[in-house]
């Protein structure tokens, strides 16, 4: 079992639409989770981090967080294609280790 | 605030020879520094992590003796591919965690896209 999965994708939303991105992790003792955006070529940009139970909301983004399930998602709210990207969910392991999920590509229909 | 800058952005070189990879951290001070590199198409995989003053501490399978991690000061760490070779030819991204306000995130600089002919 992987320690971060997500979906590869490709997940196709309309524009205006939510996009729904799902991640699961193994280790039940995680504590930060954590949501980056990586257009092609370029280097992961931070969305959002998460600590807590519950959800956390910046702009059009709303991460959750579920650690009795070990799930984290991050919702977009309004899609627009400029999120057309590749969303990587990364979990803390550790004092200061990141590890990511392989990423799921999303693209924004117009 | 909290921008990695990395230089350079692109490198090509010939086989055999090395090249160094810069990591700023531009307005944190950054105390721990890590090495990612990405293949086409892949998830970023951890190399190394460095710690400000202290060697490197290499992902299982890393061979430290190629890839020459230095961490000499809070605001830079390099990167040097020794003794290239094709199949090193891959995208480096470092990123940095700062000690201000006791941040937890990391923070990538835009990486360096190496190709070894």
């Amino acid at each position: 079992q992987k320690e971060v999965e997500q979906n590869s994708g490709p997940l196709s939303v309309p524009e205006g639409a939510i996009a729904s991105l799902n991640c699961t992790y193994s280790d039940r003792g995680s504590q930060s989770f954590f949501w980056y955006r990586q257009y092609s070529g370029k280097s992961p940009e931070l969305i959002m981090s998460i600590y807590s139970n519950g959800d956390k909301e910046d702009g059009r983004f709303t991460a959750q967080l579920n650690k009795a399930s070990q799930y984290v998602s991050l919702l977009i709210r309004d899609s627009q294609p400029s999120d057309s990207a590749t969303y990587l969910c990364a979990v803390r392991k550790g004092a200061q280790k990141l590890v990511f999920g392989q990423g799921t590509r999303l693209t924004i229909n117009p | 605030g909290a921008v990695v800058s990395q230089h350079p952005s692109r490198v090509i070189c010939k086989s055999g020879t090395s090249v160094k990879i810069e990591c700023r951290s531009l307005d944190f001070q950054a105390t721990t520094m890590f090495w990612y590199r990405q293949f086409p198409k892949q998830s970023l995989m951890l190399m190394a992590t460095s710690n400000e003053g202290s060697k490197a501490t290499y992902e299982q399978g890393v061979e430290k003796d190629k890839f020459l991690i230095n961490h000499a000061s809070l605001t830079l760490s390099t990167l040097t591919v020794t003794s290239a070779h094709p199949e090193d030819s891959s995208f480096y991204i470092c990123s940095a965690r700062g000690t201000d306000g006791g941040a937890l995130e990391q923070y990538f600089g835009p990486g360096t896209r190496l190709t070894v002919t």
